[in-house]
């Protein structure tokens, strides 16, 4: 399986400090890509970042991609109490096309204290 | 319009009784997705369509049917489902399916209940 593992599986931190959220897969990959999910609703795009990128930026969220350890990382800078959400990352891959999918990590749980 | 829609946000229904989920995107994009979610769990693809055919079906129970009738709407139709059935179905859409090189757009769900 490719799907992703983030890492930790819950975080918990103070409005305006910095939250890091780790992702690891297995196998080959055509992007990665990281979804926020609050509490009962629809997941809502964040950042996708291909396997020729090695870092992007978004407002406050930095995302970097070392494929040789198979790896992501999503940093949220000057974190608020609306930051608080389960956070996904998501592997997409395919040869040709054919049969491409989106495969879900397990999430993190950011819990973000006023 | 970066909407995706869907409706009802919430269905409780028995067993025996049939029922639809529909979503609705209006950007233009060509592959839709059906997924479903657990509490506490990632979403789980069900079915994918591009350029309203089906592309991927995850080994999903005939008891769910999907149906792209055109390239704005998807539906799930359910029947017979089963208490364990019970959970966030979410609707996304993207640009298109190749390589997967975009982004999806998801609804914000139907929360169903069979009981």
């Amino acid at each position: 399986s490719q799907q992703g593992e983030e890492d930790p599986q819950a975080l918990s931190i103070q409005e305006g400090e910095n939250a890091t959220m780790n992702c690891s897969y297995k196998t080959s990959i055509n992007n990665l890509q990281w979804y926020r999910q609050n509490s009962g609703r629809g997941l809502v795009h964040l950042i996708l970042i291909r396997s020729n990128e090695r870092e992007k930026h978004s407002g406050r969220l930095r995302v970097t991609l070392d494929t040789s350890k198979k790896s992501s990382s999503l940093l949220i800078t000057a974190s608020r109490a609306a930051d608080t959400a389960s956070y996904f990352c998501a592997t997409a891959f395919s040869q040709t096309g054919a049969n491409s999918k989106l495969t879900f990590g397990k999430g993190i749980t950011l819990s973000v204290r006023p | 319009d970066t909407e995706v829609t869907q409706t009802p946000k919430h269905l409780v229904m028995g067993m025996t009784n049939k029922k639809s989920l529909k979503c609705e995107q209006h950007m233009g994009h060509r592959a839709m997705y059906w997924y479903k979610q657990k509490a506490k769990k990632p979403p789980e693809l069900m079915f994918v369509y591009s350029y309203e055919k089906l592309s991927i079906n995850e080994s999903v129970p005939s008891r769910f049917s999907p149906e792209c009738p055109n390239s704005s709407l998807l539906n799930l139709h359910l029947h017979a489902l089963q208490p364990e059935d019970s959970a966030l179905y979410l609707c996304a859409s993207s640009q298109a399916l190749i390589a997967l090189l975009y982004e999806q757009y998801f609804g914000p769900g139907t929360r169903l209940t069979v009981t």
